[in-house]
């Protein structure tokens, strides 16, 4: 059981906009940014977003994210078919159960 | 270029002991935040522990208490987890990664991983 809910599966047609949620609380979330990774086929996660909405160098303006009081999305849209992957979020806890935590990653099919 | 790249994975007894070791190279390891992630097979993320630039902080999952330990050599830019009393619920894949506490993100830069089996 994650501290940070994700939906298990999401999917889409080529082209289309997806989002993925992320939920958890006021001790993660609610007073921390969220950070979101993406993990191809048998390879290692990869950063995808990071302080909610920001982007490392090299990761396409596609991919974006926002938060919401203690809930955060991450949004692809012109969806491709090398999108298929697991994400996952993840923040910083002030907590006992952290420091940091993950959600339990939603796996990304396009159709 | 930056790289990490984990070593010191295999097949271990319940209750036995594995130090696994992450090298660090293309950037200035001792200005960095340093952890380890762990993903068993099939299954999500699960952060494991962390540790300060200088090793004078480091925080773990719950689960891993009193049984790991991380550190870190600056001089050997180097990265460690010594993993005591394992448990087969530990198998997983084990991944270091770079933290940029700065803008409080976990793996900016993740190495290839090594697989740690607890089995008998």
């Amino acid at each position: 059981q994650s501290v940070l809910t994700q939906p298990p599966s999401a999917s889409g047609t080529p082209g289309q906009r997806v989002t993925i949620s992320c939920s958890g609380s006021s001790s993660n979330i609610g007073s921390n940014t969220v950070n979101w990774y993406q993990q191809l086929p048998g390879t290692a996660p990869k950063l995808l977003i990071y302080s909610n909405n920001q982007r490392p160098s090299g990761v396409p303006d596609r991919f974006s994210g926002s938060k919401s009081g203690t809930s955060a999305s991450l949004a692809i849209s012109g969806l491709q078919s090398e999108d298929e992957a697991d994400y996952y979020c993840a923040a910083w806890d002030d907590s006992l159960n952290g420091p940091w935590v993950f959600g339990g990653g939603t796996k990304l099919t396009v159709l | 270029e930056v790289q990490l790249v984990e070593s010191g994975g295999g097949l271990v007894q319940p209750g036995g002991s594995l130090r696994l070791s992450c090298a660090a190279s293309g950037f200035t390891f001792s200005s960095y935040w340093m952890s380890w992630v762990r993903q068993a097979p099939g299954k999500g993320l699960e952060w494991v522990a962390n540790i300060k630039q200088d090793g004078s902080e480091k925080y773990y999952v719950d689960s891993v208490k009193g049984r790991f330990t991380i550190s870190r050599d600056n001089a050997k830019n180097s990265l460690y987890l010594q993993m005591n009393s394992l448990r087969a619920e530990d198998t997983a894949v084990y991944y270091c990664a770079r933290d940029v506490m700065a803008v409080a993100a976990i793996g900016d830069y993740w190495g290839q991983g090594t697989l740690v089996t607890v089995s008998s």
